[in-house]
């Protein structure tokens, strides 16, 4: 199965500040990988799609790139909202698998 | 506005078969991935499967011998039996909607506030 490999494992940062997350695909994955948003208590979020979409929705401040086995799930400027722990999800092979998460703290 | 509404027994004692409900609200069940995913206290989200609105499904090959998923269209809900569970199972468990893409299923839009399971005698 496809390992994704997200880093890092913890992001300590304050609301205003640029917030970078990876993850790294075990092979390549094309363009087949989406991000989401988890908070205790709440639905999951769905942010991007497809490596690089952004979900009906989403702020403008949520940037996703990348493609093969490397991505990269940008905000630009975090809100107090946006702490939370962040997943990346691939669909090219079966079984569909998550990276091990980030979370991104205040 | 669709939502997804967990529901099922909280505990469940090792041996037995974990049975959980997904009641989709405000929206239809068809052309869409119906999908089951969970979160072992501390740990990652793990794919379980999907039905799939036609009725064909897919599972992850971990739990495949164990695990059915199924829906009922006339309630509108989406059923995951899982048989023989162990402390392992314990879980968060999400139901969630995965949308169509061009190359099949694409990601997944609206979830579940989730129902946590414990397997504990």
């Amino acid at each position: 199965e496809i390992v994704l490999t997200q880093s890092p494992a913890t992001l300590s940062l304050s609301p205003g500040e640029r917030a970078t997350l990876s993850c790294r695909a075990s092979q390549s994955v094309s363009i087949f990988l989406a991000w989401y948003q988890l908070k205790p208590g709440q639905a999951p979020r769905l942010l991007i799609f497809d490596a690089s979409n952004r979900a009906t929705g989403i702020p403008a401040r949520f940037t996703g790139s990348g493609s093969g086995t490397d991505f990269t799930l940008t905000i630009s400027s975090l809100e107090p909202e946006d702490f939370a722990v962040y997943y990346c999800q691939q669909r090219s092979d079966w079984p569909l698998t998550f990276g091990g998460g980030t979370k991104v703290e205040i | 506005q669709v939502q997804l509404q967990e529901s099922g027994p909280g505990l469940v004692k090792p041996s037995e078969t974990l049975s959980l409900t997904c009641t989709v609200s405000g929206g239809s069940i068809s052309s869409y991935y119906w999908t089951w995913i969970r979160q072992p206290p501390g740990k990652g989200l793990e794919w379980i499967g999907f039905v799939y609105y036609s009725g064909s499904s897919k599972y992850n090959p971990s739990l495949k011998s164990r695990v059915t998923i199924s829906q009922d269209t006339s309630k509108h809900q989406i059923s995951l039996r899982l048989s023989s569970v162990t402390a392992a199972d314990t879980a968060m468990y999400y139901c969630a909607r995965g949308i169509a893409g061009s190359a099949g299923l694409d990601a997944f839009d609206i979830w579940g506030q989730g129902t946590m399971v414990t397997v504990s005698a």
